[in-house]
């Protein structure tokens, strides 16, 4: 079963707008989220996390929203810009096993 | 400094070989950590090391998978009389300690295809 679902496949918007990505969990025992960001033929790369006792977390043009009683977490990148184009993937840590939980990903596409 | 580094970048071969990949973790990360995607797919945990405690294995797929690490650093994945369904990209990471506060830093990763 798919513990992380990110239902969002793609996603286009355009440079300078607020990008909006979405993410739903069923796990109760998952204690941090993160979001990675990856680009072709790279590693994942870290941008943000957030404690499940939180609901909220802002870093720079990133602010993670963490919706408990929902499930429910989103990542909004604003400004957005054409560097943000990349596939994200949401993650979801579980307590005590120590492993990354992961969503199937959703591809940003800025637009010019 | 130097992140995470995965060799080979690219390993094609035949159903039935076994292969062998490579990861080099960031210095001074105590825990490594192994993940897989499939094509379309997100990333599958497959296993991790904490320091010198007994790895989680609990994502390996089979009994033809299997991972050391030596010295607390290197490690490396081997994947005995290779499948099809084993072509993915296997990506590792690591980080300075395991908890959900300290974030896990990937490589590359190694593609791999199954002829």
């Amino acid at each position: 079963d798919q513990q992380v679902k990110q239902n969002s496949p793609s996603l286009s918007v355009q440079e300078g707008r607020i990008s909006i990505l979405n993410c739903d969990y069923t796990n109760s025992m998952f204690d941090y989220f993160l979001w990675y960001k990856k680009y072709p033929a790279e590693g994942p790369t870290f941008l943000i996390s957030i404690s499940s006792i939180k609901d909220k977390n802002e870093d720079g043009r990133f602010t993670v929203f963490l919706n408990k009683s929902a499930k429910h977490l989103s990542l909004h990148i604003v400004p957005s810009q054409p560097g943000d184009s990349a596939v994200y993937f949401c993650a979801a840590h579980h307590l005590g096993a120590q492993k990354l939980v992961f969503g199937q990903g959703t591809r940003l596409t800025i637009n010019p | 400094g130097a992140g995470v580094s995965q060799s080979p970048s690219n390993k094609v071969t035949e159903k039935g070989k076994d292969v062998e990949l490579r990861c080099d973790p960031i210095s001074g990360h105590t825990a490594l950590y192994w993940y897989r995607q499939s094509l379309g797919q997100g990333l599958e945990f497959l296993i991790y090391f904490q320091g010198n405690s007994a790895p989680d294995k609990s994502g390996l797929p089979s009994d033809r998978f299997s991972a050391e690490r030596t010295g607390g650093s290197v490690s490396t994945l081997t994947i005995q009389r290779t499948q099809q369904e084993d072509s993915a990209v296997y990506l590792c990471a690591s980080s300075v300690r395991t908890g959900g506060n300290q974030p896990q830093h990937f490589g590359d990763g190694t593609r791999l295809s199954i002829l």
